[in-house]
């Protein structure tokens, strides 16, 4: 079945700095990707929808000149938390279409960051 | 009115127990209805995929979509002490292309008790 990578799956920074997460669909290729935040207790948030090839589309509300996103190939997307902070401390959810048209996402694993 | 509804729970069962999980929707749109699961600190992982309303069984599990009263179901009967996780709700309105997006619901805790 279509597997999606998730890397890191924590990560712990400092106030200021800049984390990167990346997802992977290891066995399909995958035109678009979703990422998604998770606060504990709440549901899964459509952050923004990413475009192999295109800028991303990002909802209403989420900042993109702070969550950077880049779909440099049909199978890596990659998220950058820019000058983190705590308030940004989430669970980040990456998920991938498959090309062939699926009406299904896959989900990753997931990437838990804590901003100090 | 959020557009997708679900009683976050917690619901905890018994081993065995038939186990009913629910939403309902405001947004007639909605075509494409999903169950995931997700375990704890991992991403949810797909159950059910139904397109019209009716059931679909698959093992254990029953969804059961009902358009016209905006509601939709997750059976597990035998439940076992593994199937204790989140249960999402999700749907979406469209069949795929760049505006593909789905809906969550805030998700159901379950616990099944050995």
């Amino acid at each position: 079945g279509a597997v999606v990578s998730q890397h890191p799956s924590r990560v712990i920074c400092k106030s200021g700095t800049s984390v990167k997460i990346e997802c992977r669909s290891l066995d399909f290729q995958a035109t678009t990707m979703f990422w998604y935040r998770q606060f504990p207790k709440q549901s899964l948030m459509l952050m923004a929808t990413s475009n192999e090839g295109s800028k991303a589309t990002y909802e209403q509300g989420v900042e993109k000149d702070k969550f950077l996103i880049n779909h440099a190939s049909l199978t890596l997307s990659t998220l950058t938390v820019t000058s983190a902070h705590p308030e940004d401390s989430s669970f980040y959810i990456c998920s991938a279409r498959q090309s062939s048209g699926a009406n299904v996402l896959t989900f990753g694993a997931g990437s838990r960051l804590t901003v100090l | 009115q959020k557009e997708v509804e679900q009683d976050p729970g917690p619901l905890s069962v018994p081993e065995g127990a038939i186990v009913s999980l629910n939403c309902t929707y405001s947004n007639s749109a909605f075509q494409y209805f999903m169950w995931y699961r997700q375990y704890s600190r991992k991403g949810p992982e797909l159950l059910m995929y139904t397109y019209s309303s009716g059931n679909k069984e698959d093992g254990r599990f029953t969804a059961q979509v009902d358009k016209s009263s905006k509601y939709i179901s997750l059976f597990i009967r035998d439940s076992q002490p593994s199937d204790s996780a989140t249960y999402l709700c999700a749907t979406t309105a469209n069949s795929g292309g760049s505006n593909y997006k789905l809906t969550f619901g805030k998700g159901t805790l379950l616990t099944v008790n050995p």
